[in-house]
Parts: C-alpha cells; sequence; structure tokens
C-alpha cells in the first residue's frame, strides 16, 4: 500500500492563478482531510470529507473548494490564488471505525 | 519542514533522558485524544491515543497522562533517542460525531547525543 499520497509536492503560482492540489488514498478510508500548516500554527483543518461525494467546511475554508467525487481522491482548489495562501498543505484520511487520521507527505505552496 | 518548528516552545534533552512533552486541551466535552509526531519534512505520524474514560496508557516506550480536572494532556517518552527528535503534536476530538481533530500548535524536541 501506498497510503497516503499528494500531487504535487512542491508549486509556486503568482497572485490570482488557480490550481488544484490532488490527494489519494489506497486503504479504502472513508473519511479525508485537507489541512495547512503555518509557522507556529500547528495544523488547520480547511474542509473535510466523511465519505464519497460529500463535503464539509472546516476551520479555515475561505479561498478553497474541494471535490470528492471518488472515494480514494480527494481534491483541494484554489480558484484565485493569494500570498496569505502560502503554507503547506496536507492531506489525511481514516476509517470509520478508527479515529487516528493517516497523512499524507505534504505539498508546499508558495504563492508570489 | 524546519520551517513548523518556528516559535514553537522548545524541549531540549539529552540521549538516554525521559521527556514529558505537555497539552493543554481546549474542550472539556472532548473524549479522544491522540498524539502525533511530525518529523522535518514529512508528514504527522500517530504515536499514541487515549480515550476520557482512561488516565493512563502506555505503548512502546511511550505514556500519555490524561488530567480531565485541568484539562492537561502530556506525552512522556523513555530513553529518549537522537530520532526522537521532532514536533510532537496533541489533538482532541471537538465534535461529538468524532468527524474531526482539533490540532494543538506543537512542541519540537531536541535530543542531543
Amino acid at each position: 500500500n501506498a497510503g497516503v499520497t499528494q500531487t504535487p509536492k512542491f508549486r509556486v503560482l503568482k497572485t490570482g492563478q488557480s490550481m488544484t492540489l490532488l490527494c489519494a488514498q489506497d486503504m479504502n478510508h472513508e473519511y479525508m482531510y485537507w489541512y495547512r500548516q503555518d509557522p507556529g500554527m500547528g495544523l488547520r483543518l480547511i474542509h473535510y470529507s466523511v465519505g464519497e461525494g460529500t463535503t464539509a467546511k472546516g476551520e479555515v475554508p475561505d479561498g478553497y473548494n474541494v471535490s470528492r467525487l471518488k472515494k480514494q481522491n480527494f481534491l483541494l482548489g484554489l480558484e484565485s490564488a493569494a500570498p496569505s495562501q502560502t503554507s503547506v498543505y496536507f492531506c489525511a484520511s481514516r476509517t470509520g471505525g478508527n479515529h487516528e487520521q493517516y497523512f499524507g507527505p505534504g505539498t508546499r505552496l508558495t504563492v508570489t | 519542514g524546519e520551517s513548523v518548528g518556528l516559535h514553537l516552545p522548545t524541549l531540549s534533552v539529552q540521549e538516554g533522558d525521559n521527556s514529558i512533552i505537555n497539552c493543554a486541551y481546549s474542550n472539556s466535552a472532548s473524549d479522544y485524544f491522540i498524539w502525533y509526531k511530525q518529523e522535518s519534512g514529512k508528514g504527522p505520524q500517530f504515536i499514541i491515543d487515549i480515550r476520557s474514560n482512561m488516565d493512563k496508557r502506555q505503548g512502546q516506550r511511550v505514556t500519555v497522562l490524561l488530567n480531565k480536572t485541568v484539562k492537561h494532556l502530556s506525552l512522556q517518552i523513555a530513553a529518549t533517542q537522537p530520532g526522537d527528535s521532532a514536533v510532537y503534536f496533541c489533538a482532541e476530538n471537538t465534535d461529538s460525531g468524532y468527524s474531526t481533530l482539533t490540532f494543538g500548535k506543537g512542541t519540537m524536541l531536541l535530543v542531543s547525543p
């Protein structure tokens, strides 16, 4: 099993550009999550999904959209990137019966 | 990566010492807690968890203590090794449906040989 994978690993965007971050898991997990991590801020939840076709807002959802069309994939979109979205983005997933979240390796995004 | 550590509380220990990392949680209704370890440039990894009906749980070289009276969680690492150097996060479930976790800001552990 590859576990949780994230694409791309690094990206530099200009203000106003759009992009999609892809998260994929091969563990048949029901729940998937997108977090951002900034220096000294810990992990903050952006959006999450409790199953295929569902999405919900987390703590910091503004400026982001998500989709869960397939159970194994969770996409995070930035429609118009801003410098405040410079961060490291982590995806996580878990089963319905276990609260442990498994994390991907992260995507480092810089918006200039 | 290393930028995660900026402005974090830091605990420096010598190899072989025991380490204690503390965490104050926010919600008295939380009933599940978890500790994660994050090495530089990697995603967080599960260490140990505990439910609110317990006050202590032990794993391999790690022990988690829960004090619900003062909303305090601690992670004890026995015989700390250089490979334990990382940022450690506590997290609590803050929704009754157990869908999400709220993470603390983290503590950096530095182990010198």
